[in-house]
This record gives structure tokens, C-alpha cells and sequence, in this order.
């Protein structure tokens, strides 16, 4: 079946600029999450949705990190103003619900210039 | 946060049994382990997951110390395509941040042919 996508697989963006990266999830999971993976270092947690629930922004950096989750389905993330430091792939996740294994999408790959 | 220790590099032949250790001596009653594998250039993948119990998938097994202090994953027979970084990672109760998986650097493993 099909797995988590996320899009744009990569995204070369200007210091300053707004980005928005996309997420679709496997059908039927009501948990979803977001985390960043700058280079050579381990994942690092950002946000979680579940169902209708308010989300878990406890990870985000910055107030300029946003995610959105529409449909209990699709989730956007907008990174706005970035800096080189946003710099890093991001990758989203699915899982069942809260309790369940994650699946992985590929994530993005970010590059501030 | 409960934290894992895990070596940061191990190698392994291929077709021969891997073990990669992790130790966790500040876990709490209600935390399970979970492992997760992350090969080159991909998102993360699940691969196991125990709370106090001995655990057996398609993928590995799993051995949890009896005092819950240590853990051990092992591959039973490593193929190539098992190169990847694992990650040792304490999940606690699913309210709240501790449901959310923190990643460590993980142990990169090597299998040569």
C-alpha cells in the first residue's frame, strides 16, 4: 500500500524566504509528526497531531515554524523568514494512532542560501 | 527524558549474527523500548518494540534484561541492506510529550561482504 509522501523532495529557498513543506500521510492514521534531521546529527521532534486533538508544538524552534493539519489528513508545514540554520530534511510521520509504530516518509531536503 | 547508551559504531560480517547493545538504566516502569533503523539517504523504520518480555519479528529479535536496565537487538543473520544507523529509543506513556520518540545518535552499522 501506499506509504507516507512528503513534497517537495527538495527545496532550495533564498535567507528570508517563506517554505512550506507537505505531508501526506497513510490513510487511516489519526497521529502525525514532523521532525527535523540537520546533517550528521539524529532526529529531532517538532510537532504531533492527533485526530482533532490540539497539537504537541512543544518541539517547534521558533516562533517561525508553523504546521498545519487540515481533514485530520494532509499537513503542511511553513517555515517563514528562514535562515541557514533551517538548513536540514525534514520528515514527516504516520502511525495508527498514538501508540503504534511510526511510518516514515522520505522527507525534504532544505537548503537555505 | 529517560536516555539510552548505545556505541556509536559497530561492523559486522555479513550472514553473521549482529547484537547491538543498548543500556537505559534510568527507565521507568512504564517505558518501552523501541528500536528503529534509518538507512542511507531514508527516513527511519521501525523495527521492534518491548516493554519486558523477549520479542520476535520477521526483522529481529528483541532481549530485554530482566532488570530492564539494558537491552539487546540482534539481526540474526545481517545482510548488506541492514547497514544503518540504529536507534535505541525510551518511549514513555502515550499522554502528553513522553509518548513522542526522542532520537539518540544511534549506532551506525557496518556489514561487510
Amino acid at each position: 500500500g501506499a506509504g507516507v509522501s512528503q513534497s517537495p523532495s527538495n527545496k532550495v529557498t533564498e535567507k528570508g524566504k517563506d517554505v512550506e513543506l507537505r505531508c501526506d500521510p497513510i490513510s487511516g492514521h489519526t497521529a502525525l509528526y514532523w521532525y527535523r534531521q540537520s546533517l550528521g546529527q539524529g532526529l529531532e521532534f517538532l510537532i504531533y497531531f492527533q485526530g482533532n486533538s490540539a497539537p504537541d508544538k512543544s518541539g517547534l524552534p521558533s516562533d517561525r515554524f508553523s504546521a498545519e493539519r487540515t481533514g485530520g489528513s494532509v499537513s503542511t508545514l511553513t517555515i517563514q523568514r528562514t535562515q541557514q540554520e533551517d538548513s536540514a530534511v525534514y520528515l514527516c510521520a504516520s502511525s495508527f494512532d498514538r501508540s503504534h509504530e511510526q511510518y516514515f516518509g522520505p522527507g525534504t531536503r532544505l537548503t537555505v542560501t | 527524558d529517560a536516555k539510552t547508551t548505545q556505541p556509536n559504531s559497530m561492523e559486522s560480517n555479513e550472514e553473521e549474527p549482529v547484537h547491538l547493545p543498548c543500556n537505559h538504566s534510568t527507565i521507568s516502569g512504564t517505558d518501552y523500548i523501541h528500536w528503529y533503523r534509518q538507512l542511507p539517504s531514508q527516513g527511519p523504520e521501525y523495527v521492534i518494540h518491548g516493554l519486558t518480555s523477549n520479542v520476535n519479528n520477521r526483522m529481529a529479535s528483541l532481549a530485554i534484561a530482566e532488570d530492564r536496565k539494558s537491552s539487546t537487538l540482534i539481526l540474526h543473520r545481517a545482510t548488506l541492506r541492514d547497514a544503518a544507523v540504529y536507534y535505541c529509543i525510551l518511549r514513555g506513556n502515550y499522554g502528553g510529550s513522553q509518548g513522542n520518540l526522542i532520537f539518540g545518535k544511534g549506532t551506525k552499522l557496518s556489514v561487510k561482504p
